[in-house]
């Protein structure tokens, strides 16, 4: 399976600034998702982070609030914008290689996010 | 759209016992069902996967059921160990939402010395 690592692996932040999370795979992946985990709960998918267009969001997240971009195959970055406390979360990028037999989604480490 | 549902939220077992957890889908279009395995502060680690072409897989104490027609899948562990302590996630997706997953809410699982 891939080697994937985020960046940075935990930050503590100020209501109303801007985070942004790298999300860098050691081999070339079609897919790379974006997803969230709240304390104590499981994850959510934010969006899928589309290669050379525009990221697609999931209902209930925009782009506003998480700009997301993919210059590559093998590098993608989530932004958390204007940020409250109630995007204290977990961040985690996965990727996988769309296909039948080949679709195994794995994750990063993951970003651990708290907003004072 | 999916949606996944996961009994039981904590299960609590001895070592040496079967553990057994079960989930629904509602998308009968589902055709991927992973099982992940999250350690405290660690990522979700894949540990079994199935598709809706077969019906039962096993990898040495894990395997994974599924019925299509009832629209469910389980994951059975054997002779658990303390080890094998995490939250369990379920989850699904069809190869025409782009391998996009969604997950069931978690079960902790303790197994006791």
């Amino acid at each position: 399976s891939a080697v994937i690592s985020q960046k940075p692996s935990r930050d503590i932040c100020q209501r109303g600034t801007s985070l942004t999370i790298q999300c860098q795979v050691d081999s070339q992946v079609t897919m790379m998702f974006w997803y969230r985990q709240q304390p104590g709960q499981s994850l959510t998918l934010i969006a899928t982070a589309n290669q050379g267009s525009e990221a697609t969001y999931e209902s209930g997240f925009v782009i506003d609030k998480f700009p997301i971009s993919r210059p590559n195959l093998t590098f993608s970055t989530l932004t958390v914008s204007n940020m409250s406390p109630e995007d204290s979360s977990i961040y985690l990028c996965s990727v996988s290689h769309a296909g039948s037999s080949t679709d195994t989604q794995y994750f990063g480490p993951g970003t651990r996010l708290t907003v004072l | 759209g999916e949606n996944v549902e996961q009994h039981p939220s904590t299960l609590s077992v001895q070592e040496g016992d079967s553990a057994v957890i079960k989930c629904t889908y509602s998308d009968s279009a589902s055709n991927y069902f992973p099982w992940y395995k999250q350690e405290l502060g660690k990522r979700p680690q894949l540990i079994i996967d199935i598709r809706s072409n077969v019906g039962e897989k096993k990898d040495q104490r894990i395997a994974v059921t599924l019925n299509k027609t009832a629209k469910h899948f389980s994951l059975h562990i054997t002779e658990t160990q303390p080890e094998d302590s995490a939250v369990y996630f379920c989850a699904a997706s069809r190869e025409t939402s782009g391998s996009r997953l969604t997950f069931g809410e978690g079960t902790q699982l303790t197994v006791n010395p």
